[in-house]
């Protein structure tokens, strides 16, 4: 079974610039998620999907990042216009659905941006 | 939400036994306590999960203290492979439809040879 793919791997920008990353969770997931994780911490959730819905994006810098899932599949995140505190690893997860005690989230291997 | 405490980090010899701690005195009687570990340059993956009683799976165990105030992750044998960070998370599924997952720092385990 393929797991949740993610591109680019690595991106450097500069500040002010825009930046887009996908992400392609396992066949089947309805949920995915993506996680903003700054070196040194824990990932922190950004938004969360179920199918191509939104059902938490409270962390979310909606002034700046934006993120969708079309079709209830693949997902796209942009930053628009890039800060220097944004320069992180941003990662994806998907699962499949709420079994008892919580579904297991899959991530990706996750984007570093750089931003300077 | 409730909270998990961890050490930063821990040590072990290659071959040993780890016992990786976690305190939830906040604990819910609804919240399962999961377990996740991130490798070097990798996303995070699932360990473990259990509620009240201790679980075993292939790659860990989970003691759970009889209060639920506490938690262990246990590895059997080191090896090198398992330099990782831990993450104990708690997850209250009853709460709302789509709970949130909330990551600390976790425990930054390194395993000498």
């Amino acid at each position: 079974e393929a797991g949740v793919a993610q591109s680019p791997r690595y991106k450097i920008i500069e500040k002010r610039q825009s930046v887009a990353f996908w992400c392609n969770p396992i066949s089947g997931h309805a949920t995915l998620y993506w996680y903003q994780q700054i070196l040194g911490q824990g990932p922190k959730l950004l938004i969360q999907f179920q199918n191509n819905g939104v059902v938490d994006d409270s962390q979310l810098p909606k002034d700046r990042f934006s993120a969708e899932r079309l079709k209830g599949v693949d997902s796209t995140l942009k930053i628009q216009p890039a800060k220097l505190e944004d320069s992180a690893v941003y990662l994806c997860a998907s699962s499949f659905f709420k079994r008892e005690g919580g579904d297991t989230q899959y991530f990706g291997p996750g984007t570093r941006l750089t931003v300077l | 939400d409730a909270k998990t405490t961890q050490p930063n980090s821990m040590e072990s010899n290659e071959e040993e036994p780890v016992h990786l701690p976690c305190n939830h005195s906040t604990i819910s009687g609804t919240d399962y306590i999961h377990w996740y570990r991130q490798l070097p340059s990798q996303g995070p993956e699932y360990v473990i999960h259990g509620l009240t009683s201790n679980v075993n799976n292939r790659m860990a165990s989970l003691a759970i203290a009889e209060d639920r105030k506490s938690s262990t992750l246990i590895l059997h044998r080191a090896t090198l492979r398992d330099a990782a960070v831990y993450y104990c998370i708690l997850r209250d599924v009853m709460k709302t439809s789509y709970d949130k997952v909330i990551f600390g720092p976790g425990t930054s385990l390194s395993v000498i040879p």
